[in-house]
């Protein structure tokens, strides 16, 4: 389809592993934005991007979390020693330009550390 | 620092009721506003957006919303709930000058009953 498409959808993984999500935008969208929706909770921000850069990485907890999007389209979220508390949904979503609020988020990745 | 509050977290209308779904905010800057939508097994989607240029905007699928600055309030309604519209419902701020890092609500689940 022409949407967003993450994956996994769903990664099960023990305490302490490193764990990568990958998103693939939509054709053509210049930026790409990474949640966490925890259970009962709404969506958080975690790190946007505008092409390459990361243009606002604010909302990674801390520095177990990275990502990458080195040519522009693929992202990959990147998570280093896992910790039960990590685990969520992690959507990513796409837009064709920044600063419209008009996001196309994909289904998720589940991620539930054991 | 900005916030949305969701008053309650499951609603339930019988079909062709009202559907009112009630989202607060707090914000120290102009507020855009937006409703996002999330039907079982897909990605979020944008349901309608406030950005100053009207109070009252309108969104697909018969949704529409006020932008109430006294009392800070950002409701959405529709007159004749169907079946379709059983989701679950996100309310979200930004500031008006950075619509790129969306703060959300906890979410309302819409039931609707025949």
């Amino acid at each position: 389809g022409a949407g967003v498409s993450q994956t996994p959808s769903n990664k099960v993984t023990e305490k302490g592993k490193y764990v990568e999500l990958r998103c693939d935008p939509i054709s053509g969208h210049t930026a790409l934005y990474w949640y966490r929706q925890s259970l009962g909770q709404g969506p958080e921000f975690l790190i946007y991007f505008q092409g390459t850069g990361a243009a606002d990485d604010s909302g990674l907890p801390n520095d177990r979390f990275f990502a990458v999007r080195p040519e522009g389209s693929v992202s990959t979220l990147k998570i280093q020693r896992t910790e039960r508390g990590d685990s969520a949904v992690y959507l990513c979503a796409s837009s064709q330009k920044t600063n419209t609020g008009e996001l196309f988020f994909g289904e998720g990745s589940r991620l539930t550390v054991l | 620092a900005q916030s949305v509050t969701q008053l309650g977290s499951h609603v339930s209308v019988s079909e062709g009721a009202l559907v009112l779904l009630r989202c607060n905010y707090s914000s120290s800057v102009p507020p855009y506003l937006f409703w996002y939508v999330q039907y079982p097994n897909q990605g979020l989607q944008l349901l309608l957006k406030y950005t100053s240029a009207a109070t009252l905007v309108k969104g697909i699928n018969g949704f529409e919303a006020e932008f109430k600055k006294s009392e800070t309030s950002f409701h959405l309604t529709k007159p004749s709930a169907h079946m379709r519209d059983a989701a679950e419902y996100f309310c979200a701020v930004s500031k008006s000058y950075n619509t790129d890092k969306l703060i959300f609500g906890t979410g309302t689940r819409l039931q609707v009953f025949p």
